[in-house]
């Protein structure tokens, strides 16, 4: 069974703090990576990621993908509390965009 | 920027009722999708659309769901006759039809539907 699996499912930092989030998947005929953010209402997108090894960045946000090991990790350097957000990892499979969504990652970040 | 635009915001429902939820994708876009999340748990595919057909649709999406493109601008779905365990937020999304240059999908900011 396809699954994503996301890690910690919970973290607290403070303004300023380094935080990495992970995600691995196990998935039939991957496509793509892709993190989202989720504040209040819908997920926002932030990266797509195909190949292995190509850091995307967005200010102080980045991601990479590792397509041998299966893995992808979003970082956000110097937080914010704006930063806090449910973060989800979906990977994309096949040609029909079938995502599947792995649990989310719960950032809080305090002042 | 052009958006993904969902309404109502907010549907309560008795149960056994019909519901039509509404949703208008990015207007160049023409892959539509529509997802939800039960309160406290993960985002769920429900059924992506293209060239007015379902082009894949997940074991959620059992007979008492359809949806339908009436029109050049609206994507609905429709739940027949709701059941309590309907209750959750249900997002559309819409990408465009772009295989080779790797577009994201764009999600409205969801119908929380509430069965009583």
């Amino acid at each position: 069974e396809d699954k994503v699996v996301q890690s910690p499912l919970s973290l607290v930092v403070h303004e300023g703090d380094t935080v990495t989030l992970n995600c691995s998947y196990e998935v039939t005929n991957f496509r793509s990576l892709l993190w989202y953010k989720q504040e209040k209402k819908a997920p926002t997108f932030l990266f797509m990621l195909t190949s292995s090894g190509i850091e995307k960045k967005s200010g102080r946000l980045s991601s990479i993908l590792d397509k041998k090991e299966l893995f992808s990790i979003l970082n956000i350097t110097a937080t914010q509390t704006g930063d806090s957000a449910v973060y989800l990892c979906a990977v994309e499979r096949d040609y029909g965009q079938n995502f599947v969504f792995g649990p989310g990652t719960r950032l809080s970040v305090l002042p | 920027e052009p958006e993904v635009t969902q309404t109502p915001s907010h549907q309560v429902t008795q149960m056994g009722q019909e519901v039509i939820l509404r949703c208008v994708p990015i207007s160049n876009h023409l892959y539509f999708y529509w997802y939800r999340q039960i309160l406290g748990q993960k985002v769920e595919f429900l059924v992506s659309f293209y060239n007015n057909e379902i082009s894949e649709k997940s074991e959620i999406f059992d007979d008492q769901f359809s949806v339908e493109r009436p029109d050049g601008s609206n994507f609905t779905l429709k739940i027949r006759s709701t059941k309590l365990e309907d209750s959750a937020m249900y997002f559309c999304a819409s990408s465009e039809d772009l295989p080779d240059s790797n577009q994201p999908q764009h999600f409205g900011d969801g119908t929380r539907l509430s069965i009583l």
